[in-house]
């Protein structure tokens, strides 16, 4: 079974510094989905980067990117210039297949920006 | 801008009663999740749906029906609430397999039951 496995219960960092928040899986699939999920303090979830397996290139939105080692088995978050706004729980997400549309998600990272 | 909303914020119900989330949907999506949500625990799914009067066990569908008589609309049905289903239950939906963009799922602002 794929699993999901986030380290980091709590992080904090200062507006505008880089921060990186750590995701690991495991599968035995070779073809899947990654994602990172933010939910902000009113709760309401969106999806904030994806990363196709078999893309090598890492993915990129604005100042969000990812780092996605396969072998590894690792897929972190990293946030630059960081802003009051990213304040949030951030979600790192598996699916399988998107046919099923399933998602598997590990614990959660609550991120604090700090002014 | 897709739009899924559930019933209530806040629930508050007694110990045995039957419990009832609604969520709906506004962009025609085929499939629909209910999860849970716990601290340290992350998101849970419950049951999903795939299309209409079609479901699914998640990883923890016991105590939890649903139903899906309609494609916006999405139940979840507490059938006998227990004092460990207090929790933050959280719905989503999104594209069918073969659309672009199937891959994500959009939430609803989630409930928060609470059973004493």
């Amino acid at each position: 079974a794929q699993t999901v496995t986030q380290s980091q219960p709590e992080m904090s960092v200062q507006e505008a510094e880089t921060v990186t928040l750590s995701c690991t899986y495991d599968t035995s699939e070779n073809n899947y989905y990654l994602f990172w999920y933010k939910q902000p303090p009113s709760r309401q979830m969106i999806l904030v980067i994806r990363q196709e397996a078999y893309k090598q290139q890492n993915a990129t939105e604005n100042r969000f990117s990812v780092n996605f080692q396969k072998a590894a088995k690792s897929f972190s978050l990293k946030i630059s210039d960081s802003q009051l706004g990213d304040t949030a729980m951030y979600f790192c997400a598996f699916m399988k297949h998107v046919n099923t549309g399933k998602l598997i998600f590990g614990q959660g990272t609550t991120l604090q920006v700090k002014p | 801008d897709v739009k899924v909303t559930q019933s209530s914020r806040y629930l508050v119900k007694r110990t045995g009663e039957k419990v009832f989330l609604e969520c709906v949907q506004d962009m025609d999506h085929e499939n629909m999740f209910w999860y849970r949500q716990d601290p340290g625990l992350g998101l849970r799914l419950i049951y999903f749906s795939y299309d209409v009067k079609m479901k699914e066990k998640g990883d923890i569908p016991e105590g939890y029906s649903v139903s899906r008589e309609k494609k916006e609309r999405f139940s979840l049905i507490l059938e006998s609430a227990s004092t460990n289903q207090t929790s933050m239950y959280l719905c989503a939906s999104s594209f069918g397999s073969g659309v672009e963009g199937s891959y994500e799922q959009y939430f609803g602002p989630g409930t928060r039951l609470t059973v004493t």
